[in-house]
């Protein structure tokens, strides 16, 4: 079936180092959405970016995301972490009108 | 920007209760969703509603009920709540279509003793 693997739980990284996140993903479906919402702490889950154009890069707030088909992936990056990039992170992927399969979720910590 | 209003913030039960929770969006979206958010299994799908009248159940539906009165309001119900079910709850809502994005509520931290 359909799925979403994010391989890191947790991340740790200092300030000022690039961030990467790993979004793998399975479907049958040869156009799918992906997405990555993010959660900060004491607030709402929202979305960062999506996109369903196969190596196109999408941008938002600093960061980056490129889907690419031939690798099933579609990893999250930035440049240089602020402390306030600290927050939990999805990716998930839409393959119907009503569903989103999740990945498990990437905490990113980031210190001075 | 879409609103999406969770009720109450946070419920202390005890084992054997009943407690619903609450959500309400004023954004005219069809779809409505409850997830539970537990360290380890990220965003879990419990039910899930795509017009006022219906409910369809998602991948953790055992133990839950859900009921969709109106197209703005969706609660979900634990008739015999049980300490297993002690998590944070998230409500959303979002249009029909594969590419659009969910509007999530507060969240509810529910505590079964």
């Amino acid at each position: 079936g359909d799925s979403v693997t994010q391989t890191e739980g947790l991340v740790t990284l200092t300030e000022g180092l690039p961030v990467m996140l790993n979004c793998t993903y399975q479907t049958i479906y040869s156009n799918p959405f992906l997405f990555w919402y993010v959660h900060y702490l004491n607030e709402s889950p929202r979305l960062l970016l999506k996109s369903s154009t196969d190596n196109k890069r999408t941008e938002h707030q600093g960061f980056h995301a490129t889907l690419h088909k031939s690798s099933s992936s579609f990893h999250l990056q930035k440049s240089s972490a602020q402390l306030s990039d600290s927050a939990l992170y999805y990716c998930a992927l839409s393959y119907s009108n009503y569903q989103l399969i999740w990945g498990s979720g990437t905490k990113l910590i980031i210190k001075p | 920007e879409a609103a999406v209003t969770q009720s109450p913030r946070n419920k202390v039960a005890v084992t054997g209760g009943k407690v619903t929770l609450s959500c309400n969006q004023t954004n005219n979206h069809n779809n409505m969703y409850w997830y539970r958010q537990d360290t380890g299994h990220g965003l879990r799908l419990i039910h899930y509603s795509y017009g006022a009248g219906s409910t369809e159940k998602g991948d953790i539906p055992d133990g839950y009920k859900a009921s969709r009165p109106s197209q703005e309001n969706f609660s979900l119900i634990l008739e015999l709540a049980t300490p297993s079910q002690t998590s944070v709850y998230f409500c959303a809502s979002g249009d029909t279509g594969v590419q659009n994005t969910l509007y999530f509520g507060a969240g509810t931290r529910l505590s079964v003793l």
